[in-house]
C-alpha cells in the first residue's frame, strides 16, 4: 500500500534556531515529492517539489529537502527559522501508477518562538 | 505560478440550506480539479474528482447526493453542500494542476473556504 507519514504532529522552536520536519513514504514505484505549507485560514502553498534530477531542492526562503530513495524520506530543513515561518506543513505525494491521486501526510504544525 | 481562486472565502448558513463554493482556474485550463476538505489540526481528506464534462469521482464514504459537484467549463468546478448540517462545517478547498490530467505537475490550491452551518 502507498502511504505518506509525518513523524511529528508538532515542532516548537526557537527563533534562529535549525528545524527538521520528517516525511517518510511507502511506495513500490517511483514518486514525485512536495512539501506545502499552509497559513491560517489559507489554502496550501508549494514551497518545494522532487520530481526528478538534483535530490536536493531548495525553495525561495531558505527550506531544503532531500529526497533519499533508500530511506523513502523528503525531510524538509531550514537551518535558521523565523517567525514568520510558523505554520502547518504538509508533505505530499504522488506515485507514478496512480496519476493525479495525491497523497498528503498528516501535517507538521511549526510554531517558532521568539 | 498559476493561480486557483474560490469564492467565498467565508459562508454562514443556516441548517437545512444549501451552499454553492466556486473554484477557478485563472490562468490556465484544467480538465480536473480536485476538492478536499479539512478539519481543524487535520490533513487534507480527498472527497472528489472534478472531471470538464462529465460525473465527478467520489471517495469512499463521501455522499454524492450532499456534495454535488459540477463542472461545467475548463476554469470552474462548483461544490454545493446540499441540506448542510452542522457536521458539514469545515474548511473547503479545491486544487487544479495546469496541463495533462496524468502527470506529476503540482497542485495549485485554492484559498479554501470556510463553512460554518448554524
Amino acid at each position: 500500500a502507498q502511504s505518506v507519514t509525518q513523524l511529528d504532529s508538532q515542532v516548537p522552536v526557537f527563533e534562529e534556531a535549525p528545524v527538521e520536519l520528517r516525511c517518510n513514504y511507502s511506495s513500490s514505484v517511483s514518486v514525485y515529492l512536495f512539501w506545502y505549507v499552509q497559513y491560517p485560514n489559507q489554502g496550501l502553498q508549494l514551497l518545494l517539489k522532487y520530481l526528478s534530477g538534483s535530490t536536493l531542492v531548495e525553495s525561495i526562503n531558505g527550506f531544503e529537502a532531500e529526497f533519499n530513495k533508500s530511506q523513502t524520506s523528503f525531510h524538509l530543513r531550514k537551518p535558521s527559522v523565523h517567525i514568520s515561518d510558523t505554520a502547518e506543513y504538509f508533505c505530499a505525494v504522488t506515485f507514478s501508477d496512480t496519476g493525479n491521486q495525491f497523497y498528503f501526510g498528516t501535517g507538521t504544525s511549526l510554531t517558532v518562538i521568539p | 505560478g498559476a493561480v486557483v481562486s474560490q469564492h467565498p472565502s467565508w459562508v454562514i448558513c443556516k441548517s437545512g440550506t444549501s451552499v454553492k463554493i466556486e473554484c477557478r482556474s485563472l490562468d490556465f485550463q484544467a480538465t480536473t480539479m480536485f476538492w478536499y476538505r479539512q478539519f481543524p489540526k487535520q490533513s487534507l481528506m480527498l472527497m472528489a474528482t472534478s472531471n470538464e464534462g462529465s460525473k465527478a469521482t467520489y471517495e469512499q464514504g463521501v455522499e454524492k447526493d450532499k456534495f454535488l459537484i459540477n463542472h461545467a467549463s475548463l476554469t470552474l468546478s462548483t461544490l454545493t453542500v446540499t441540506s448542510a448540517h452542522p457536521e458539514d462545517s469545515s474548511f473547503y478547498i479545491c486544487s487544479a494542476r495546469p496541463g495533462a490530467a496524468g502527470g506529476a505537475g503540482e497542485l495549485f490550491f485554492g484559498e479554501g473556504s470556510r463553512l460554518t452551518v448554524l
